[in-house]
């Protein structure tokens, strides 16, 4: 039953490709995330999204592009990839509910390999 | 612009020791809210504990407690008589003001990197 899920798991390809990370909530919740992970660990959030909004981070490149076919859905898109792309992916989700009670709950993460 | 300070990067200890992770946080707002996950070796990010900032009080839950002062803009994390299984990448988060699209958006620290030795 896992609650947010992501695939693949582990993504390995050339420069100039274009990817997709998918990821899936069966939380019910409202808002879905997509953090980017660096070789240093350092988090940084990439967008937000629900069915009405969508708050990108300005250091993003306009290459990740996000893309939701539905609530339960939140897929991350990515054109021209480069070596830099080179991370780990994590997906999150949180309910849209009162703030005292926002919390995120974390998929397992896609380890993206940009040769 | 809100900020999160781990600045114990790594810590080893000795299995049954107890162990102190710092977190301290910038922000101007006065309703905010912290967190703490777990990132063990396998990479996943778990959840631990949240706080709001106009709640103090302190928190334990088993071996784990949490000590929230919000006169020093801190919010320490303890594990009391240390495991090999808390070793993992701790990380302390901080959320405030409504960021959009029903989101409140997490400001990490850098993480502390916990190993806990046999």
């Amino acid at each position: 039953d896992t609650a947010v899920s992501q695939t693949p798991k582990y993504l390995v390809t050339q420069m100039g490709n274009d990817k997709s990370i998918k990821c899936e909530q069966n939380l019910g919740h409202d808002t879905m995330y997509w953090y980017k992970q660096d070789s240093k660990k350092f988090l940084k959030i990439m967008f937000s999204y629900n069915n009405k909004e969508l708050i990108i981070n300005e250091t993003v490149p306009n290459r990740f592009s996000p893309k939701s076919p539905d609530k339960a859905h939140l897929n991350l898109h990515i054109n021209s990839l480069e070596l830099g792309d080179s991370a780990v992916y994590f997906c999150a989700s949180s309910p849209l509910t009162s703030p005292a009670r926002e919390t995120q709950y974390f998929g397992p993460g896609t380890r993206l390999l940009v040769l | 612009a809100q900020k999160v300070t781990q600045a114990q990067t790594e810590i080893s200890v000795v299995e049954k020791e107890d162990v102190t992770l710092d977190c301290v946080y910038e922000t101007r707002d006065t309703t905010y809210y912290l967190f703490w996950y777990k990132q063990p070796p396998s990479g996943e990010l778990v959840f631990l504990i949240r706080r709001n900032s106009f709640d103090e009080q302190n928190e334990i839950s088993g071996r784990y407690s949490w000590n929230f002062q919000k006169s020093t803009s801190s919010f320490n994390f303890t594990i009391t008589a240390s495991q090999v299984v808390d070793s993992a990448v701790y990380f302390c988060a901080l959320s405030e003001a409504y960021s959009g699209a029903g989101s409140y958006q997490l400001t990490f620290g850098k993480g502390t990197k916990l190993s806990v030795i046999p």
